[in-house]
């Protein structure tokens, strides 16, 4: 069966510092993968998406950077974190008709 | 590009009392719907989905959606709901043969006793 795997769970990062948050799946191929963030009150907010290695597609400008370097393998950076980079950061992949979710990270921002 | 109503933020609820969330959403083309659900701190969970077919889904905890074409709505209802129900719920759409998913705002149940 299908996991998906994100990490950590939590961060606390100061300003200026950099991101890497990390999203793996495991027992399917060639996934469609997701960054979604969300913020109280305002519902998931689409980042990032990818439908293969390399390709990814930025949904909103932001402070924040995407990468696929393998198959099954997904991951969130910034070069220099912001205050309103705070939030909740889900991890997602399709098979066409639903969506599988990680555990998510509560990343906030000193 | 499709876009998710949900109408209310917030739903304060007695237990064994009925629920219902309403979702509205817009687009042009034929759409997939789903209801999640997620409790504090976790991911999103799939409560059930709308593919194609009957247009009454329903979930193994109780749950319940009506696709309504002419009203572009997929309400969730439930009969009677337990304390455990007490999360957050978000309705999505995504268009046949696209790959974003787009989701509306969240609405919170709260069951109290």
């Amino acid at each position: 069966s299908q996991t998906i795997h994100q990490w950590p769970a939590t961060l606390v990062q100061p300003v200026g510092s950099p991101l890497s948050l990390e999203c793996t799946v495991e027992g399917t191929s060639n996934p469609n993968l997701y960054w979604y963030r969300q913020a109280a009150g305002r519902g998931l907010q689409l980042l990032f998406y990818s439908v293969g290695i390399g390709q990814i597609s930025s949904e909103v400008p932001q402070n924040l950077s995407a990468s696929r370097p393998q198959d099954r393998q997904f991951i969130l950076s910034s070069k220099k974190l912001l205050l309103s980079d705070s939030g909740f950061y889900l991890c997602a992949w399709t098979d066409y008709t639903e969506a599988f979710f990680g555990q998510g990270t509560r990343l906030t921002v000193v | 590009a499709q876009s998710v109503t949900q109408l209310d933020s917030q739903v304060p609820v007695f237990e064994e009392a009925p629920v219902e969330l309403r979702c509205n959403y817009s687009s042009s083309v034929s759409v997939y719907l789903f209801w999640y659900v997620q409790y504090p701190n976790q991911g999103l969970q799939l409560l059930l989905k709308y593919l194609s077919g009957s247009t009454l889904v329903k979930s193994i905890n109780g749950f319940e959606a009506e696709f309504n074409k002419s009203q572009t709505s997929f309400h969730l209802r439930k009969p009677s709901v337990h304390i455990s129900d007490t999360a957050e719920y978000f309705c999505a759409v995504r268009v046949v043969n696209d790959y974003k998913l787009s989701f509306g705002a969240g609405t919170t149940v709260t069951v109290r006793a």
